[in-house]
């Protein structure tokens, strides 16, 4: 049982690269969603999607862009990465977006832009 | 909008002692969900527990047991019997009911450490 998968776990770009980090769940959740973690502080929301065809902006949208074309992958783009893009990124996947639902987390990506 | 707020960047406790992670937010809903979230080293998110607004009864997991306080707006983590694999950054965290749970809201985070 995956869960949860990120890939990669590890990213180094230069600035104006552009990249996709992917997250794919394996439960069937309709709820998925991108947070980045900077030091000191926690998880902000990017953009999340309550399903299939459906997306909408977080607390730190600018910068990114995402799709969700099927209920198990939700990738994340970066046009043209710049250094403040630099962050632990996760992606997190829920049955639905009810607050009592169980959030589960990917294992994070670190990306660095130089 | 929502915020949370852990006033305590880092802890620390002795093995086997009790220790409690304070939390604090801001609502004017009724009706939410509470969450305290831990990440060890590995990086990976972990739900150690969650609080429903609406039930006056702390949680319970275990070794680790909340302080709700609804009025206050007040959420503590208190971890009995510490272990060194309680070592971790903890999160406390905030998720509104229907109508604006698309997301959490976190908190900066206490870096709780365990001497053994």
């Amino acid at each position: 049982n995956a869960g949860v998968t990120q890939t990669p776990k590890f990213q180094v770009l230069k600035t104006g690269q552009s990249m996709t980090l992917q997250c794919a769940q394996d439960m069937n959740h309709e709820y998925m969603s991108w947070y980045r973690q900077d030091p000191g502080m926690g998880l902000r929301l990017i953009h999340y999607s309550v399903g299939a065809g459906i997306t909408d902006q977080g607390e730190v949208p600018n910068g990114y862009n995402v799709s969700r074309s099927t209920t198990e992958d939700f990738p994340l783009r970066l046009l043209s990465a710049a250094p403040s893009q630099t962050s632990v990124y996760f992606c997190a996947s829920s049955y639905s977006n009810r607050g009592d639902e169980k959030l589960f987390f990917g294992s994070g990506t670190q990306l660095s832009v130089l | 909008a929502q915020t949370v707020t852990q006033s305590q960047p880092e802890m620390s406790v002795q093995e086997a002692e009790t220790v409690t992670l304070s939390c604090t937010y801001d609502t004017s809903e009724s009706d939410y969900y509470l969450f305290w979230y831990k990440q060890p080293p590995s990086r990976q998110m972990i739900l150690v527990i969650r609080q429903e607004a609406y039930k006056q009864q702390n949680a319970t997991e275990n070794r680790f047991s909340v302080n709700f306080q609804k009025a206050a707006k007040s959420f503590s983590l208190k971890i009995s019997d510490s272990q060194l694999g309680d070592a971790a950054m903890y999160f406390c965290a905030y998720r509104s009911d229907w109508g604006g749970s698309e997301k959490l809201v976190f908190g900066k985070g206490t870096k709780l450490t365990v001497n053994p």
